[in-house]
């Protein structure tokens, strides 16, 4: 059981806006910033958001991101075949003193 | 450009000890602004943190409530990595092991080891 709650799974068509949601509590979202992390199947995640919603340099702005309280989510616009991958939220947990993670979310592209 | 280089054995028995390293490149280990990270991601567990060392004027390590007691992780000035050391290993163990560094975002990742715990 992941400390962070994220769907398991989402889908959209070509074209369509998704959106990934991340609820944690008051040690970790509510105290702290949110990263998200992208992965494809046999590599390391690479991280995709970081300090709530930054993107680092060669992620495209189709990927944004957002924090309200002890929530997080992260939105796809304009999806695209190559978004099909796992994506996780992560934060640091001020009680657990330690990294805390989503159980991820798998993103179909249909 | 930070590269994190993983290695050690893919198969250790039951009850013994998983030993892995992490070489870093375009870093310090010693480096007073990073830490040094290492996570495991397993069907059962998910995305499941270990722990951490860091230096702050002197040595620090962090370790999961899940692992501890089993768990060590070490630096390695000389060689410029770190290590870790799992104790008493069950087939839960079974896992992709990655080392990271932190702190803040976990930015760097190692390729990931996957080691399998059996007789």
């Amino acid at each position: 059981q992941s400390v962070l709650t994220q769907p398991p799974s989402a889908s959209g068509t070509p074209g369509q806006r998704v959106t990934i949601s991340c609820s944690g509590g008051s040690s970790n979202i509510g105290s702290d910033v949110v990263n998200w992390h992208q992965q494809f199947p046999g590599t390391a995640p690479k991280v995709l958001i970081y300090n709530n919603n930054q993107r680092p340099s060669g992620v495209p702005d189709r990927f944004s991101a957002s924090k309200s309280g002890t929530s997080a989510s992260l939105a796809i616009s304009g999806l695209q075949s190559e978004d099909e991958a796992d994506y996780y939220c992560a934060a640091w947990d001020g009680s657990l003193n330690g990294w805390v993670f989503g159980g991820g979310t798998k993103l179909t592209v249909l | 450009q930070v590269q994190l280089q993983q290695s050690g054995p893919g198969l250790v028995k039951p009850s013994q000890t998983l030993s892995l390293t992490c070489a870093i490149s375009g870093d310090s280990v010693s480096s007073n602004s990073a830490a040094w990270n290492w996570i495991r991601q397993s069907p059962s567990r998910g995305l499941e943190w270990l722990g951490r060392t860091y230096y702050r004027s002197k040595w620090y390590q962090a370790y999961a409530v899940s692992v501890r007691g089993r768990i060590t992780i070490n630096p390695d000035t000389s060689k410029n990595q770190f290590s870790l050391q799992l104790n008493s290993v069950t087939p839960e163990d079974t896992a992709v092991y990655y080392c990271a560094r932190g702190p803040g975002v976990l930015k760097y990742w190692g390729q990931g080891t996957l080691v399998t715990v059996s007789s």
